[in-house]
């Protein structure tokens, strides 16, 4: 079964941008829907956006449309989402997760913090 | 605020039964859109608990059950134990955001 492995936590300044990758292993994305949900310190989950492998084109959620993309390498092995101008709202715990064909989420990766903070 | 409305904590003692509600509107659930759960333990990624608004993944114990009807869910545990201390989510979709995915704002479980 396909395993969701993200790169290591991150601390940037504010104005700056992150770019979280998260790989498969033991697989590829070819047949999943991945999407990336944060969680602020102490606060409940939040979808971001998604990106479809087989239409290869990404969605996100009106709040972070302009400031996030999502985009996957041509193997369809690793998926990168990058968050511009970033403030100190943006310290959350960064998770990808497959998508089921019902829209929920099967696999999770471990998660990826992002700290902001001048 | 969460666009799923659930209470923000619920507690009970062990091998009882708890419930926790998930309440939403005409655009997401009541929509007929599925209705999913997520138990999330401390300092670790959530983890599938239901999907499609009554469905155990495999490995899920029988003691977690789920219903749908109107504009809310419901997640019920029986049985309750101390590993069952988390905070549980419900998640759905949502047309009135151009097509979101939304969560609710969690319920964190406390086995008295």
């Amino acid at each position: 079964q396909v395993q969701l492995v993200q790169s290591g936590a991150e601390v940037k300044k504010p104005g700056s941008s992150v770019k979280v990758s998260c790989t498969a292993s033991g697989g590829t994305f070819s047949s999943y829907g991945i999407s990336w949900v944060r969680q602020a310190p102490g606060q409940g989950l939040e979808w971001m956006g998604e990106f479809n492998p087989v239409l290869r084109a990404s969605n996100n959620a009106q709040k972070f449309q302009g400031r996030v993309t999502i985009t996957a390498d041509k193997s369809t092995t690793t998926v990168y989402m990058e968050l511009r101008s970033l403030r100190s709202e943006d310290t959350a715990v960064y998770y990808c997760a497959t998508e089921g064909r019902l829209m929920n989420f099967e696999i999770w990766g471990q998660g990826t913090l992002v700290t902001v903070s001048s | 605020q969460s666009v799923l409305t659930q209470p923000p904590s619920v507690s009970g003692a062990p091998g009882q039964r708890v419930t926790i509600s998930c309440t939403g509107s005409s655009s997401n659930i009541g929509a007929g859109y599925d209705v999913h759960w997520y138990q999330q333990l401390p300092g670790t990624a959530p983890k599938p608990l239901i999907f499609g608004n009554t469905n155990r993944p495999s490995g899920v114990p029988d003691r977690f059950s789920a219903s749908k009807s109107g504009t809310s869910a419901s997640l019920a545990i029986t049985g309750l134990q101390a590993e069952d201390e988390a905070d549980y989510y419900c998640q759905s979709y949502d047309t009135s955001l151009s097509g979101y995915v939304v969560f609710g704002g969690g319920t964190k479980l406390a086995v008295l």
